[in-house]
């Protein structure tokens, strides 16, 4: 079936330092592909999304790009903030359809 | 816009007694959908309505759960009866078109003892 695999967590980071947070996914077809951003006692917001492959989301210095030959969709950021500390969920979609489908999400915390 | 609204923030309630949370989607939005999250399986998706109408109730656990949604601005998910395992955070969002860019609430903080 469809299902999004996310590297475990936490990862714990200092301030600046590059981020990688792992995503693929198992689906037939082409799916959108998303990274949710969930802060302390809040509910998920979007981050970025890609909706086709070898397309780029960004946001916010975070970065993924959708790659069909490894069926991936890595979360990187080039130097993170103690504000970034949160959980990231990847997730997928099928267009024409309203079910998104997430990972179990990744706990980023980081250090000043 | 306040966004989703979610009611009540916390709940704690005894195994047996029914449960009932509520959901304000944002004006406008046409898509409502129901979250259960926890530490064992992350986010599951409940059941889903678009125009007020449940689409793909799956994701409901057992008959003890029931959603509905009488109108574009008010959606219930009711536990009758909870137990223990029912402990999770419940998170309602909603959307403009489908899956494309969801907007959560708050979510409620369901204990059950």
């Amino acid at each position: 079936g469809n299902s999004v695999t996310q590297m475990e967590g936490p990862v714990t980071l200092s301030e600046e330092a590059f981020l990688t947070i792992n995503c693929t996914y198992t689906a037939t077809g082409y799916p959108s592909l998303f990274w949710y951003v969930q802060y302390p006692g809040e509910g998920l917001q979007l981050l970025l999304k890609a909706t086709k492959a070898d397309d780029k989301g960004s946001n916010k210095g975070f970065e993924a790009t959708y790659r069909k030959e490894t069926t991936s969709f890595h979360l990187e950021k080039g130097s993170v903030q103690v504000s970034d500390s949160a959980v990231y969920f990847c997730a997928l979609a099928w267009r024409n359809t309203d079910k998104l489908i997430f990972g179990t999400g990744t706990r980023l915390q980081v250090f000043p | 816009d306040a966004g989703v609204i979610q009611s009540p923030r916390h709940e704690v309630t005894e195994m047996g007694q029914e449960v009932t949370l509520r959901c304000k989607p944002i004006s406008g939005h046409n898509s409502l959908f129901w979250y259960r999250q926890t530490m064992m399986r992350g986010l599951e998706l409940l059941i889903y309505f678009n125009n007020n109408v449940p689409i793909d109730d799956s994701g409901m656990p057992e008959d003890r759960f029931s959603a509905k949604m009488p109108n574009a601005s008010f959606s219930t998910l009711k536990i009758q009866p909870s137990e223990p395992r029912d402990s999770a955070v419940y998170f309602c969002a909603s959307s403009l078109r489908g899956a494309e860019k969801l907007f959560f609430g708050s979510g409620t903080q369901l204990s059950v003892l």
